[in-house]
């Protein structure tokens, strides 16, 4: 299986911040990585895949960079409503997520 | 507009069995790869099975092969989770998800089936 680990494990931010997140893969996924936004006691949602391409519906304040072994997903502008904890997953194998990060106030 | 609603999640005893099951609607079933992730109590999300979009082709992860079986029923827009042998490890929301058109990211999920194992 392909680790996936993310960092960090969680931060502390305001309204209006800009926040990065980052991904990093065990080996060489391309592109094959999706992030997911999960607010507690809710399902997980599709921000964005294959490292940049943003899910529609999905507010244009979220972006996704990166390839290979690094990426990174960034919150331009962070709203009331981002607050939740954030998964990577890479596809390149059987799926296999990040351990999260959690976004705080 | 596409939906997923998770049943079936119970108190089960280790050792024990249980069947989960996915109602998809919303679009043509028969065309996605579907898959089962589950996350334990205050934990991260761990993929568990997919199934291909005829149901010819499944794969497990390691936790759960010869455990766990998933499978479908097209004519009924149907996901099934039969799961054995439990054990406390298996105490998790379990979620089961739609595969986007390139089979590398889940685009849809539904809201989740709790399953705990305690005697």
């Amino acid at each position: 299986d392909i680790q996936m680990t993310q960092s960090p494990s969680s931060l502390s931010a305001s309204v209006g911040d800009r926040v990065s997140i980052t991904c990093r893969a065990g080996q060489n996924i391309k592109t094959y990585l999706s992030w997911y936004q999960q607010i507690p006691g809710k399902a997980p949602r599709l921000l964005i895949y294959a490292s940049s391409t943003l899910q529609g519906g999905v507010p244009s304040r979220f972006s996704g960079s990166g390839s290979g072994t690094d990426f990174t997903l960034t919150i331009s502008s962070l709203q009331p409503e981002d607050f939740a904890t954030y998964y990577c997953q890479q596809s390149l194998s059987t799926p296999t997520f990040g351990g999260g990060t959690k976004v705080e106030i | 507009q596409v939906q997923l609603v998770d049943s079936g999640g119970d108190l089960v005893r280790p050792g024990g069995s249980l069947r989960l099951s996915c109602a998809a609607s919303g679009f043509i079933f028969r065309d996605y790869y579907m898959s089962w992730i589950r996350q334990a109590p205050g934990r991260g999300l761990e993929w568990i099975a997919y199934i291909s979009d005829r149901g010819t082709v499944t794969y497990y992860a390691d936790s759960v092969r010869g455990r766990f079986t998933i499978s479908r029923d097209n004519a009924n827009n149907s996901l099934y989770l039969q799961l054995k042998s439990l054990g406390d490890e298996d105490t998790a929301v379990y979620y089961c998800a739609r595969f986007g058109p390139t089979v590398t990211y889940f685009d849809s999920w539904g809201q989740g089936t709790l399953v705990t194992v305690s005697s």
